[in-house]
């Protein structure tokens, strides 16, 4: 079993609908949850950042994380092309310890 | 503010061959990480870096890879010899210490190698 388990798999939506990306874990030393979004031949940027459980809001993307469930989940609202990427979601342990483990990713398409 | 550098964006080698990569980190982050993406998965880091120290290399296959931070400052990623397995993005990450506040690593856009 992997430490991160990330879906769905590739996911194609059009433009304006609401897009459900999911993580669950099984490490319960994991406070710190991160999204991060990877355009093609680009590095991962940091998108949403989580400490321990509840919601985070900015813009047209929420962040859940219940740590009760080992499950996180990032909430694009009105989906625009632009958002067309894929999704990391990645999480580390407490302070000092910085190595991040992540998801494998979910290929976004949001079709005009 | 600028980003993590990395050099070259793409790399073709033969099996066998040797390869290196180069990272600047953003001014003043004490902390650097390379980390391997291999194609539809996410990256897993491979070294950690405290200034010119190992702080993590748990998950680096040192019968072929290495890596150096000199100085603190800019890393060199080696790979000899190469497999066809180590085809992936080579992605170079800084963050600053100590870790406070909203925290996320800065990643470079990577190194794509390809093992032919």
């Amino acid at each position: 079993q992997k430490e991160v388990e990330q879906d769905p798999g590739p996911l194609s939506v059009p433009e304006g609908a609401i897009v459900s990306l999911n993580c669950t874990y099984s490490n319960s030393a994991f406070q710190y949850f991160m999204w991060y979004r990877q355009y093609s031949r680009k590095g991962p940027e940091l998108l949403m950042y989580t400490y321990s459980s509840g919601n985070k809001e900015d813009g047209r993307f929420t962040a859940q994380v219940d740590k009760s469930s080992k499950y996180i989940s990032l909430f694009i609202r009105d989906s625009q092309p632009s958002d067309s990427a894929t999704y990391l979601c990645a999480m580390r342990a407490g302070f000092g310890n910085e190595k991040l483990t992540f998801g494998t990713g979910t290929r976004l398409t949001i079709i005009p | 503010e600028a980003g993590v550098a990395q050099s070259p964006r793409y790399k073709i080698i033969e099996k066998r061959q040797s390869v290196a990569f180069w990272c600047n980190p953003i001014s003043g982050h004490a902390t650097l990480y390379w980390y391997q993406q291999i194609l539809g998965q996410g990256p897993k880091l491979l070294i950690q870096f405290q200034n010119n120290g190992v702080v993590d290399d748990s998950q680096l296959p040192k019968d072929r890879f290495s890596a150096e931070r000199l100085k603190g400052v800019d890393s060199t990623l080696k790979i000899q010899p190469a497999k066809l397995e180590d085809s992936a993005v080579y992605l170079c990450a800084s963050s600053p210490r100590p870790v406070q506040g909203n925290y996320g690593y800065t990643f470079g856009s990577g190194t794509r190698l390809t093992v032919v």
